[in-house]
């Protein structure tokens, strides 16, 4: 168990429509970050929060976006969802953030999300 | 910008074969790096990293890697791999004026018993 919780474990929802990833760290580590997982992209990185900010943005889209409240936890908004929006969620979270040491990352379970 | 290679996308071995994963990175600078690993249906586990001091890196279930500065290279081994090793495998890297951890492609490793 890496300590990093994820919910739901499985969505399935229609094109067009819009849901919300959620995610909870390890205690005690500031950085979430987002991943998403499919068979043609591997393992792309979408965005990352430190301690509620903004610090780094991949390939996420502009349908995508997510925060991280005050109480650390992290949720990912998807909207318009297309077919291709189908993959693995990842969540993943650290003590600090890139750069300082390259604290390794912990990933939680995923959220497979399905969009028919 | 950083990029990762996985050259082996799909390896078989036979229980008890030694195994090599090749790992190629594209960064000027200096470099963290890690290898991580998911079994069927589970989410990604740390094997093993690399940041600073010898090259040769022991993680955690008999796995190991190697950095090779001069050829960019950060291949993981084991020398005598089990079936529980079925997995996929994958390596990462971040560079140490980079914000972002940047993962190959994976490789899908099936040990047969």
């Amino acid at each position: 168990d890496s300590g990093v919780t994820q919910t739901p474990k499985h969505l399935i929802t229609a094109t067009g429509q819009r849901v919300t990833l959620r995610c909870s760290p390890r205690s005690g580590d500031l950085s979430v970050y987002w991943y998403q997982q499919s068979l043609d992209q591997g393992l792309q990185f979408l965005i990352q929060y430190y301690n509620g900010e903004e610090r780094a943005k991949g390939n996420i889209l502009e349908r995508f976006s997510a925060q991280q409240f005050p109480d650390l936890h992290s949720e990912l908004n998807l909207s318009s969802l297309e077919l291709g929006d189908s993959a693995l969620y990842f969540c993943a979270s650290s003590v600090g953030w890139f750069g300082t040491g390259g604290s390794p990352l912990h990933f939680g379970n995923g959220t497979r999300l399905t969009v028919t | 910008a950083q990029s990762v290679s996985q050259h082996n996308h799909h390896v078989i071995l036979s229980e008890a074969a030694s195994l090599e994963l090749g790992c190629n990175y594209s960064y000027g600078g200096t470099v963290n790096l890690f290898w991580y690993v998911q079994y069927p249906g589970q989410h990604l586990q740390l094997l093993l990293k690399y940041f600073s001091g010898d090259p040769l890196v022991k993680g955690i279930k008999g796995f190991e890697a190697e950095f090779i500065k001069s050829k960019f290279s950060f291949n993981l081994r084991k020398p005598s791999v089990q079936w529980s090793d079925t997995a996929e495998y994958f390596c990462a890297v971040i560079g140490n004026a980079g914000n972002m951890l940047t993962f190959g492609g994976g490789t899908r490793l099936m040990v047969k018993p």
